[in-house]
């Protein structure tokens, strides 16, 4: 399984943009990346995913680079209720097995 | 829609008991899984089901133990409870057998172990 590396905790002010970038050396072939949001007391909620280049939805837009050893989760125009823990993760999706690895996660802090 | 329930929201719990945290889910999705987070350490799995009648080990699976008679529930039993089964228990699903697959997760259980 591969393992992530983000840092740990973020600060930005509203309206700005911000950029979280999550290292998976050793991500495999049939591996996506997913991120989740998680605000305090409740479960996380799933944001993006992709597998490579880049990913956009009406929350959020994913960058990865060709080599897929680090992602980038990117949200526009951040507002305090983007306060949250964020989650990047590599699924295993190989032989139908689908265990993820949370790990630690990035505490964004939106500051007014 | 309810999409994940768990019970009970919080509980306590005497070291030694027995205790089962209860999953369910309404969406028909054959994978589920239960997690626990602590403080500092993030979500940890604890035990998987890819479908109903099956069950595997995550990271942390010791001293806990699952059944997946069903494809809706999914119950997380504690044979006997420790203080360091103190946490806060997510359940999840997903419909594995989508590529977008995405886990929805349930409100949780929290626990507290003396």
């Amino acid at each position: 399984l591969a393992k992530t590396t983000q840092p740990i905790s973020m600060d930005s002010y509203e309206g700005q943009e911000v950029n979280i970038t999550c290292s998976h050396n050793n991500i495999a072939t049939n591996d996506y990346i997913t991120w989740y949001q998680q605000f305090p007391s409740q479960g996380p909620r799933f944001i993006i995913q992709g597998y490579k280049t880049k990913v956009t939805n009406e929350v959020a837009s994913l960058f990865i680079p060709a080599d897929r050893k680090s992602s980038t989760l990117s949200l526009p125009r951040v507002s305090l209720s983007d306060t949250a823990v964020y989650y990047c993760l590599v699924g295993d999706k190989g032989s139908g097995t689908y265990k993820y690895i949370f790990g630690t996660g990035t505490r964004l802090k939106v500051l007014a | 829609i309810a999409g994940i329930t768990q019970a009970p929201t919080s509980q306590i719990l005497a070291a030694g008991r027995r205790m089962t945290l209860r999953c369910t889910q309404d969406m028909r999705h054959n994978a589920m899984y239960w997690y626990r987070q602590d403080l500092g350490l993030g979500l940890r799995l604890i035990h998987y089901s890819n479908t109903a009648g099956t069950t595997g080990k995550g990271e942390v699976p010791d001293g806990y133990s699952v059944s997946r008679a069903n494809t809706d529930d999914f119950p997380l039993t504690l044979a006997s409870a420790v203080p360091s089964q103190t946490s806060v228990y997510f359940c999840a699903s997903n419909p594995g057998a989508d590529e977008q697959e995405t886990q929805y997760f349930g409100p949780g259980t929290r626990l507290l172990v003396l």
